[in-house]
Protein backbone atom coordinates (compact mmCIF):
# COMPACT_ATOMS: atom_id res chain seq x y z
CA UNK A 1 0.00 0.00 0.00
CA UNK A 2 1.02 3.55 -1.12
CA UNK A 3 2.16 6.16 2.09
CA UNK A 4 0.41 8.53 -0.06
CA UNK A 5 -2.59 7.80 -2.22
CA UNK A 6 -4.68 9.95 -4.33
CA UNK A 7 -7.79 10.08 -5.73
CA UNK A 8 -9.06 9.85 -8.59
CA UNK A 9 -6.48 9.26 -10.68
CA UNK A 10 -7.90 10.39 -13.87
CA UNK A 11 -10.51 13.29 -13.85
CA UNK A 12 -12.42 14.95 -16.84
CA UNK A 13 -14.57 18.07 -16.05
CA UNK A 14 -16.10 20.84 -18.15
CA UNK A 15 -14.72 24.40 -18.08
CA UNK A 16 -16.66 25.83 -15.26
CA UNK A 17 -17.22 22.51 -12.87
CA UNK A 18 -16.06 22.45 -9.22
CA UNK A 19 -13.30 19.81 -8.95
CA UNK A 20 -12.09 18.10 -5.72
CA UNK A 21 -9.19 16.18 -5.80
CA UNK A 22 -8.01 14.26 -2.22
CA UNK A 23 -5.18 12.98 -0.94
CA UNK A 24 -4.96 10.31 2.11
CA UNK A 25 -1.54 9.57 3.44
CA UNK A 26 -0.39 6.73 6.40
CA UNK A 27 2.64 8.35 7.66
CA UNK A 28 3.18 10.99 10.20
CA UNK A 29 4.30 14.10 8.15
CA UNK A 30 5.20 17.71 8.79
CA UNK A 31 3.67 19.65 5.37
CA UNK A 32 2.05 18.70 2.68
CA UNK A 33 2.54 20.01 -0.88
CA UNK A 34 0.30 20.41 -3.72
CA UNK A 35 2.41 20.19 -7.14
CA UNK A 36 1.30 21.30 -10.47
CA UNK A 37 2.87 19.89 -13.44
CA UNK A 38 1.66 20.45 -16.97
CA UNK A 39 2.57 18.05 -19.75
CA UNK A 40 5.88 17.83 -20.75
CA UNK A 41 6.36 20.80 -18.29
CA UNK A 42 8.55 21.65 -14.95
CA UNK A 43 6.64 20.99 -11.12
CA UNK A 44 5.38 23.62 -9.29
CA UNK A 45 4.26 24.37 -5.82
CA UNK A 46 0.94 25.42 -5.41
CA UNK A 47 0.85 24.90 -1.62
CA UNK A 48 2.51 23.92 1.13
CA UNK A 49 0.25 23.41 4.44
CA UNK A 50 0.67 22.05 7.73
CA UNK A 51 -3.07 22.82 9.34
CA UNK A 52 -6.40 24.57 7.98
CA UNK A 53 -6.91 25.82 4.97
CA UNK A 54 -4.89 28.54 1.85
CA UNK A 55 -6.38 29.97 -0.38
CA UNK A 56 -4.66 30.92 -4.36
CA UNK A 57 -7.21 32.65 -6.92
CA UNK A 58 -8.99 29.49 -7.59
CA UNK A 59 -7.53 27.02 -5.92
CA UNK A 60 -8.31 25.82 -1.95
CA UNK A 61 -6.09 23.22 0.03
CA UNK A 62 -7.22 22.17 3.12
CA UNK A 63 -5.85 19.50 5.33
CA UNK A 64 -7.50 17.72 8.25
CA UNK A 65 -3.86 16.10 10.32
CA UNK A 66 -6.74 14.04 12.58
CA UNK A 67 -7.82 12.41 9.36
CA UNK A 68 -4.59 12.61 7.71
CA UNK A 69 -6.14 14.16 4.74
CA UNK A 70 -5.93 16.56 2.29
CA UNK A 71 -8.02 18.21 -0.74
CA UNK A 72 -7.31 20.24 -3.29
CA UNK A 73 -10.47 22.47 -4.97
CA UNK A 74 -10.44 24.58 -7.95
CA UNK A 75 -13.50 26.59 -8.37
CA UNK A 76 -14.87 27.30 -12.06
CA UNK A 77 -12.23 25.24 -13.75
CA UNK A 78 -10.61 26.52 -17.12
CA UNK A 79 -8.86 24.42 -19.90
CA UNK A 80 -5.47 25.80 -18.42
CA UNK A 81 -6.01 23.82 -15.60
CA UNK A 82 -5.29 20.70 -17.25
CA UNK A 83 -2.62 19.16 -15.62
CA UNK A 84 -1.26 16.97 -13.27
CA UNK A 85 -1.58 17.20 -9.81
CA UNK A 86 0.52 16.19 -7.12
CA UNK A 87 0.22 15.55 -4.00
CA UNK A 88 3.52 15.28 -1.63
CA UNK A 89 4.14 14.86 1.97
CA UNK A 90 7.38 16.25 3.66
CA UNK A 91 8.35 13.49 6.56
CA UNK A 92 8.54 14.72 10.13
CA UNK A 93 10.81 14.77 12.31
CA UNK A 94 14.77 15.69 11.04
CA UNK A 95 14.46 14.44 7.89
CA UNK A 96 13.56 17.16 4.96
CA UNK A 97 11.77 13.89 2.95
CA UNK A 98 9.06 14.27 0.26
CA UNK A 99 7.02 11.17 -0.23
CA UNK A 100 4.78 11.55 -3.60
CA UNK A 101 1.21 10.61 -4.55
CA UNK A 102 0.90 9.09 -7.88
CA UNK A 103 -0.68 12.01 -9.41
CA UNK A 104 -4.10 13.12 -11.04
CA UNK A 105 -4.58 13.33 -14.71
CA UNK A 106 -7.11 16.47 -14.72
CA UNK A 107 -8.94 17.32 -17.82
CA UNK A 108 -11.49 20.39 -17.95
CA UNK A 109 -12.67 20.62 -22.26
CA UNK A 110 -14.44 23.89 -23.38
CA UNK B 1 15.04 35.35 -8.93
CA UNK B 2 16.30 32.57 -11.54
CA UNK B 3 14.97 29.51 -9.64
CA UNK B 4 16.56 26.26 -9.49
CA UNK B 5 18.52 25.86 -12.84
CA UNK B 6 19.13 22.56 -14.89
CA UNK B 7 21.04 21.32 -17.35
CA UNK B 8 20.99 19.98 -19.98
CA UNK B 9 17.09 20.06 -20.69
CA UNK B 10 17.13 17.40 -22.71
CA UNK B 11 19.88 14.55 -23.57
CA UNK B 12 20.31 11.11 -25.61
CA UNK B 13 23.04 8.81 -25.58
CA UNK B 14 23.77 5.33 -26.33
CA UNK B 15 23.81 2.99 -23.39
CA UNK B 16 27.39 2.49 -22.04
CA UNK B 17 27.62 6.18 -21.91
CA UNK B 18 28.46 8.54 -19.00
CA UNK B 19 25.89 10.86 -18.36
CA UNK B 20 26.09 13.84 -16.42
CA UNK B 21 23.30 16.01 -14.89
CA UNK B 22 24.07 19.55 -13.59
CA UNK B 23 21.62 21.84 -11.03
CA UNK B 24 22.00 25.35 -9.54
CA UNK B 25 20.17 25.86 -6.53
CA UNK B 26 18.43 29.01 -5.79
CA UNK B 27 21.00 31.14 -4.07
CA UNK B 28 20.04 30.44 -0.34
CA UNK B 29 18.64 27.50 -0.36
CA UNK B 30 20.63 25.24 2.02
CA UNK B 31 19.12 21.61 0.72
CA UNK B 32 19.11 20.13 -2.39
CA UNK B 33 17.40 16.78 -3.97
CA UNK B 34 17.45 15.02 -6.68
CA UNK B 35 14.54 13.43 -8.08
CA UNK B 36 13.46 10.46 -10.76
CA UNK B 37 10.24 10.76 -12.70
CA UNK B 38 9.06 7.61 -14.79
CA UNK B 39 6.13 6.76 -16.19
CA UNK B 40 5.75 3.69 -14.10
CA UNK B 41 6.89 4.94 -10.84
CA UNK B 42 5.93 8.48 -10.52
CA UNK B 43 8.18 10.79 -9.10
CA UNK B 44 11.14 9.16 -6.68
CA UNK B 45 13.45 10.58 -4.08
CA UNK B 46 17.07 10.09 -5.38
CA UNK B 47 19.33 11.74 -2.87
CA UNK B 48 18.93 14.62 -1.00
CA UNK B 49 21.91 16.81 0.66
CA UNK B 50 21.53 19.52 4.17
CA UNK B 51 24.62 22.54 3.82
CA UNK B 52 26.20 20.20 0.92
CA UNK B 53 25.80 17.08 2.92
CA UNK B 54 24.62 13.87 1.79
CA UNK B 55 21.66 13.07 4.15
CA UNK B 56 19.86 10.52 2.64
CA UNK B 57 20.71 8.39 -0.96
CA UNK B 58 18.62 5.44 -0.16
CA UNK B 59 16.79 5.94 -3.42
CA UNK B 60 19.93 5.57 -5.47
CA UNK B 61 19.43 2.75 -7.85
CA UNK B 62 23.05 1.18 -7.83
CA UNK B 63 26.30 1.83 -8.07
CA UNK B 64 25.90 3.20 -11.43
CA UNK B 65 24.28 6.58 -10.06
CA UNK B 66 26.64 8.82 -7.73
CA UNK B 67 26.00 12.35 -6.79
CA UNK B 68 28.19 15.07 -5.80
CA UNK B 69 27.56 18.44 -4.41
CA UNK B 70 31.17 20.43 -4.51
CA UNK B 71 29.73 23.73 -3.50
CA UNK B 72 26.45 25.63 -2.45
CA UNK B 73 25.65 26.90 -5.77
CA UNK B 74 26.31 23.61 -7.89
CA UNK B 75 25.97 20.08 -7.67
CA UNK B 76 25.80 16.93 -10.29
CA UNK B 77 24.09 13.89 -10.68
CA UNK B 78 26.06 10.98 -12.55
CA UNK B 79 25.42 7.57 -14.50
CA UNK B 80 27.90 5.67 -15.62
CA UNK B 81 27.46 3.39 -17.23
CA UNK B 82 24.30 4.65 -18.32
CA UNK B 83 21.24 1.84 -19.43
CA UNK B 84 18.04 2.29 -21.01
CA UNK B 85 16.16 1.66 -18.17
CA UNK B 86 17.52 5.11 -16.81
CA UNK B 87 15.41 7.04 -19.57
CA UNK B 88 13.13 9.05 -17.01
CA UNK B 89 12.80 13.06 -16.59
CA UNK B 90 15.40 14.00 -13.78
CA UNK B 91 14.47 17.05 -11.81
CA UNK B 92 16.36 18.54 -9.26
CA UNK B 93 14.92 21.10 -6.38
CA UNK B 94 15.78 23.14 -3.41
CA UNK B 95 14.68 24.63 -0.39
CA UNK B 96 15.68 26.84 2.40
CA UNK B 97 15.65 24.60 5.70
CA UNK B 98 15.22 26.49 8.84
CA UNK B 99 12.83 26.79 11.95
CA UNK B 100 9.75 26.33 10.05
CA UNK B 101 9.22 24.34 7.13
CA UNK B 102 9.73 26.12 3.58
CA UNK B 103 8.39 24.59 -0.08
CA UNK B 104 10.37 22.84 -2.15
CA UNK B 105 11.15 24.60 -5.36
CA UNK B 106 11.98 22.31 -8.71
CA UNK B 107 13.59 22.83 -12.18
CA UNK B 108 12.37 22.28 -15.49
CA UNK B 109 13.81 19.03 -15.22
CA UNK B 110 16.63 17.14 -17.32
CA UNK B 111 14.88 14.54 -19.79
CA UNK B 112 16.99 11.84 -20.51
CA UNK B 113 17.02 9.30 -23.24
CA UNK B 114 19.13 6.10 -23.14
CA UNK B 115 19.18 4.17 -26.40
Amino acid sequence: KNEVEQSPQNLTAQEGEFITINCSYSVGISALHWLQQHPGGGIVSLFMLSSGKKKHGRLIATINIQEKHSSLHITASHPRDSAVYICAVLIGGATNKLIFGTGTLLAVQP
Amino acid sequence: DAGVIQSPRHEVTEMGQEVTLRCKPISGHNSLFWYRQTMMRGLELLIYFNNNVPIDDSGMPEDRFSAKMPNASFSTLKIQPSEPRDSAVYFCASSFRGGSNQPQHFGDGTRLSIL
